[in-house]
């Protein structure tokens, strides 16, 4: 069964630095998200991306995010300058169509800011 | 306001009995909903969706009640490996975003 992939699995990072968290969704979907999860907290949207742009974004999405398709396959999340805050499991996913089609979860990137 | 709400739990019930998760969500326009299962620091995986007329998959069975805007998951016969997080999900009217509750906790006790 096709599955999407993320790497790292944990990226240990020092407060200020910037991180690359990659995915490779399904093939044939086209439609992107990214997701996080604090440790205890509930899934939280960040953005969702389809044909190149940005559909929709969350308040926690500001500035310092940002996401990029940069070939046919691989969908990143770039945090510029991290902060302890954003410690948490990343989730990249993507569904087939916008109604009806679940959403596909990778295994998650863990970010750590130290 | 919440987009999806949900019962914390926890919920510890013994092997084979019955459970029941409600949810309810705010959007009246939401067109999608799921159910997903959450195991400890893994990522949410797809239980099932939940359809109008009601589905059932072996032990599990979603119903949707579009008028209370609501949705139910029930668990017959409990597993031991039924224990985890059951997430509510909701797509949004624009299709952009799929909105999660916080999680109903399942602990299947022996």
């Amino acid at each position: 069964e096709p599955e999407v992939t993320q790497t790292p699995s944990h990226q240990v990072t020092q407060m200020g630095q910037e991180v690359i968290l990659r995915c490779v969704p399904i093939s044939n979907h086209l439609y992107f998200y990214w997701y996080r999860q604090i440790l205890g907290q509930k899934v939280e949207f960040l953005v969702s991306f389809y044909n190149n742009e940005i559909s929709e974004k969350s308040e926690i999405f500001d500035d310092q995010f940002s996401v990029e398709r940069p070939d046919g396959s691989n969908f990143t999340l770039k945090i510029r300058s991290t902060k302890l805050e954003d410690s948490a499991m990343y989730f990249c996913a993507s569904s087939e169509n916008r109604v009806g089609s679940p959403l596909h979860f990778g295994n998650g990137t863990r970010l750590t800011v130290t | 306001r919440k987009e999806v709400e949900q019962d914390p739990g926890p919920f510890n019930v013994p092997e084979g009995a019955t459970v029941a998760f409600n949810c309810t969500y705010s959007n009246s326009a939401s067109q999608s909903f799921f159910w997903y299962r959450q195991d400890c620091r893994k990522e949410p995986k797809l239980l099932m969706s939940v359809y109008s007329s009601g589905n059932e998959d072996g032990r599990f069975t979603a119903q949707l009640n579009r008028a209370s805007q609501y949705i139910s998951l029930l668990i017959r016969d409990s597993k031991l490996s039924d224990s985890a997080t059951y997430l509510c999900v909701a797509l949004s009217n624009t299709g952009n975003q799929f909105y999660f509750g916080t999680g109903t906790s399942l602990t299947v006790i022996p």
